[in-house]
This record gives C-alpha cells, sequence and structure tokens, in this order.
C-alpha cells in the first residue's frame, strides 16, 4: 500500500494555469478510472474536487479539471485564484479492495 | 445536506483502546459505504477503513489491520471504529467519510486521537 507520487508544492501567478501529477502503478491509478482530487484548506476537512478521473461535482468551478494517462493522473487548475491556495491530495481504488492517498501537494498562489 | 459528526477521540496512553462513533445524517445511511480516513499532525491523508453498505464485508490498511475494527449500526445511522493497541504513530485526526468505489464523497469535520504517555 505505498502512496501514490505527488510533488511536495507547485505554484502559480493569479491567472495561470498549473497541473499536479498523481502516479501510481497498474495496481491503482493504471487499473481503474477511479482515480479522485480533494483539496484541503488550513484546519478543515478535505473537499471532493473531481471524481472518476475527470468529473466535476456539482459546485465545483469549471476551473478544475482531470485527466489520466497510463498510470499518472493530473489536476489542471486553471485561472488560477487567491482560494485556490490549499493542499491537494489524489487517491486511488487498488487492485487489493484498498484505497490509496498521495502524499500531497501545496498550491501556493503568489 | 450530508452530515457526519465524529465523537470518541481522546488522550489514550500506548497500548489503549478507543471507540470512535460518526452520527450521519441528510442522507440514506443503509445505502451508502462508508470510510475512516486519518491525518497526523501536519502529514498527508492515509486511507484506514471501509465497510460496504450492509456490513457485509470489511476492509483495512494494512498499518491497522488486526488492530482497528470497523462497524455499523444502520437503524442507528452510526459508524464505529474500534481503536486499540494504540501506537504513538496512531496519533492523528479520524475523518468519518461517506463512501462510493471511486473514493471519497463527504466528510465529517474529523475527531482527534493523540497517544501519549
Amino acid at each position: 500500500q505505498s502512496a501514490l507520487t505527488q510533488p511536495a508544492s507547485v505554484s502559480g501567478s493569479p491567472g495561470q494555469s498549473i497541473t499536479i501529477s498523481c502516479t501510481g502503478t497498474s495496481s491503482d491509478v493504471g487499473a481503474y478510472n477511479y482515480v479522485s482530487w480533494y483539496q484541503q484548506h488550513p484546519g478543515k476537512a478535505p473537499k471532493v474536487m473531481i471524481y472518476e478521473v475527470s468529473n466535476r461535482p456539482s459546485g465545483v468551478s469549471n476551473r478544475f479539471s482531470g485527466s489520466k494517462s497510463d498510470n499518472t493522473a493530473s489536476l489542471t487548475i486553471s485561472g488560477l485564484q487567491a482560494e485556490d491556495e490549499a493542499d491537494y491530495y489524489c487517491s486511488s481504488y487498488t487492485r487489493s479492495t484498498t484505497w490509496v492517498f498521495g502524499g500531497g501537494t501545496k498550491l501556493t498562489v503568489l | 445536506q450530508v452530515q457526519l459528526v465524529e465523537s470518541g477521540g481522546g488522550v489514550v496512553q500506548p497500548g489503549g483502546s478507543l471507540r470512535l462513533s460518526c452520527a450521519a445524517s441528510g442522507f440514506t445511511f443503509s445505502n451508502s459505504g462508508m470510510h475512516w480516513v486519518r491525518q497526523a499532525p501536519g502529514k498527508g491523508l492515509e486511507w484506514v477503513s471501509f465497510i460496504m453498505y450492509d456490513g457485509s464485508e470489511e476492509h483495512y490498511a494494512d498499518s491497522v489491520k488486526g488492530r482497528f475494527i470497523i462497524s455499523r449500526d444502520s437503524p442507528k445511522n452510526t459508524l464505529y471504529l474500534e481503536v486499540s493497541s494504540l501506537r504513538p504513530e496512531d496519533t492523528a485526526v479520524y475523518y468519518c467519510v461517506k463512501g462510493a468505489f471511486w473514493g471519497f464523497v463527504s466528510w465529517g469535520q474529523g475527531t482527534l486521537v493523540t497517544v501519549s504517555s
């Protein structure tokens, strides 16, 4: 049950786009389209931003989008805004009937 | 709307036990799989356990297998996590989460478990 690999930090200026990668294996990210992304502000509970690789829950801005290629999933945030500054985590269902998270990425809006 | 309220956290000595509870409302609890996810202070998220909507299956992370037990009482709309043989590395905020196969739909605010002598 190794954690998925995410960059520790990314940054961007308001209005720019950033992409956060999430690398797993053929036993998790590559096995199913059950990758999801979560936003967490300090002291708050996580909130789902993307599910099943590229679907946005109701109420989530269309500035957030997701994709996947082989064993790597990606979250892209376009038109960066100050309120996007947060920690972001990816997650995947695995062949072992478990779930695994990435280590998290701290997004800084410059 | 979905509401999940955790309770039962606290300070416990190494080797001790606790029972965490999660009161669910705003959705049909008996139709939903449920997870526990934890977050150590200043660290990332770690999936802990999952129980099927009808309690027919339970799954655990290797780090807690044999020490933690997930259960549910659907008539009471309540999820539980019995945590035992606690270690300092189990110190974390424990979140109750409404689940789906793709992951984690709605989160509670969490309850803090501190393992310390």
